[in-house]
């Protein structure tokens, strides 16, 4: 049961443009929700987070949008950067449940120089 | 501030053993966590310690099973291995103490089966 989805398995972006990744989530319960990337051989980092009761979060390059009414939320990148090329995940977890993370499947984002 | 240290990194093993791994969680946190990922399906969560309590638990079978000791350093283990166990297993650390707070991950065992 895939409480969180990423439909995109890769994404290729030019250097300087923006990279947009996006990720879906089933359960209406969940309140937090992280990005990580993961470069081979290294284990996921944690990038950005964002809280239910808000619907934007900087930090800067990265900015992570949630639409709760459609259960979605994405992660942009501007302007994008070869070192931006790992594997993102999305994970979302439902407050008061102990730390059960749910994950998506993760996008490979190629940044083309 | 030294991260979350997994041990060993790669590990070899054929179908029927039993294999134990571990970790140390980020100083001060207490709240232990682990996943396995393969390619395709993400990261699957096995289960999660804290102060050496299963707190919570995913859908692997009993043949996986872990513990957390007083120091909060957590050992996974996987019996009666078979051909698909073969993945990365990661952990990951956070305090613990409440729940909108990221969870920080070692590098991973990379265990193969033959």
């Amino acid at each position: 049961d895939q409480q969180v989805k990423q439909n995109s398995p890769s994404l290729s972006v030019q250097e300087g443009r923006i990279s947009i990744l996006n990720c879906d989530y089933t359960n209406s319960m969940f309140d937090y929700f992280l990005w990580y990337k993961k470069y081979p051989a290294e284990g996921p980092t944690f990038l950005i987070s964002i809280s239910s009761i808000k619907d934007k979060n900087e930090d800067g390059r990265f900015t992570v949008f949630l639409n709760k009414s459609a259960k979605h939320l994405s992660l942009h990148i501007v302007p994008s950067q070869p070192g931006d090329s790992a594997v993102y995940f999305c994970a979302a977890i439902r407050a008061n449940t102990g730390n059960q993370f749910y994950f998506g499947t993760g996008t490979s984002l190629t940044v083309i120089p | 501030k030294a991260g979350v240290t997994q041990t060993p990194r790669y590990l070899i093993k054929t179908r029927g053993q039993q294999v134990t791994l571990s970790c140390s969680p980020i100083s001060g946190h207490r709240s232990v966590s682990w996943y396995q990922q393969t390619p395709g399906q993400g990261l699957q969560f096995l289960f999660e310690y804290f102060s050496e309590t299963q707190r919570n638990k995913g859908n692997f079978p009993g043949r996986f099973s872990g513990r957390q000791f007083s120091n909060s350093r957590s050992e996974m283990n996987v019996s009666t291995l078979e051909l698909g166990d073969s993945a990365l297993y990661l952990c990951a650390s956070s305090p613990g103490t409440v729940s909108n707070q990221p969870q920080h991950f070692g590098d991973g065992t990379r265990l193969s089966i033959l």
